[in-house]
């Protein structure tokens, strides 16, 4: 299986301040197809995963420009510009080149 | 509005049989793979596996082939999780999910199925 390696495990955040969580593959995630098939998630305390980031850069439906995502092969990052308590949770990275797609452990953020 | 809405808690003695759902609704049900996602108590998520409700065709995650059973009845645009014979171990939050157009992720989730599993 794909292992992926999430850093830090836990962030603690100033409101309006930046965050960056890294996210490492143990395999490239480029296909044959050009695509990177690098994932970012959010499980807000109580809820389901959300998509937050698809294919490492683009932003799902309704996903505020303040979350950026970015990297290539096996590096990947996740930025939030201007945290918000809204932000709140576990973030998740996730691959889907290779079955079973696996996630990274979690990044939890709080708000100091 | 894609929304894909599960069955409820369940809580079951070992050795039991249990079968828990998804419905889905919103958007065509028979042109996406659908999923299943484990979250054992405090821990992260794991795949499980997915189902194409066009032709039922399933993919399972290797460590837990054989353990459970993934299925779809269309008609009722609805897919299931089922187990035959339950362990403590399976104690978890279930979520089901459904798969995006590359066939590479879940862009939308259901609210999650609580399995406690004791004795």
């Amino acid at each position: 299986d794909v292992v992926m390696t999430q850093t830090p495990l836990s962030l603690s955040v100033t409101p309006g301040q930046p965050a960056s969580i890294s996210c490492k593959s143990s395999q490239s995630l480029l296909h044959s197809d050009g695509k990177t098939y690098l994932y970012w998630y959010l499980q807000k305390p109580g809820q389901s995963p959300q998509l937050l980031i698809y294919e490492v850069s683009s932003r799902f439906s309704g996903v505020p420009d303040r979350f950026s995502g970015s990297g290539s092969g096996t590096d990947f990052t996740l930025k939030i510009s201007r945290v918000e308590a809204d932000d709140v949770g576990v973030y998740y990275c996730m691959q889907g080149i290779h079955l079973p797609w696996t996630f990274g452990q979690g990044t939890q953020v709080e708000i100091k | 509005e894609v929304q894909l809405v599960q069955s409820g808690a369940e809580v079951k003695k070992p050795g039991e049989s249990l079968k828990i759902s998804c419905k889905g609704s919103g958007y065509r049900f028979t042109t996406y793979w659908l999923g299943w996602v484990r979250q054992m108590p405090g821990k992260g998520l794991e795949w499980m596996g997915i189902i194409y409700p066009g032709d039922s065709d399933a993919r399972y995650s290797p460590s837990l082939q054989g353990q459970v059973t993934i299925s779809v009845d269309k008609s009722i645009t609805t897919a299931y999780l089922q187990w035959s014979s339950l362990k403590a171990s399976d104690t978890a939050m279930y979520f089901c999910a459904r798969v995006g157009s590359s066939w590479s992720y879940f862009d939308y989730w259901g609210q999650g199925t609580l399995v406690t599993v004791s004795s």
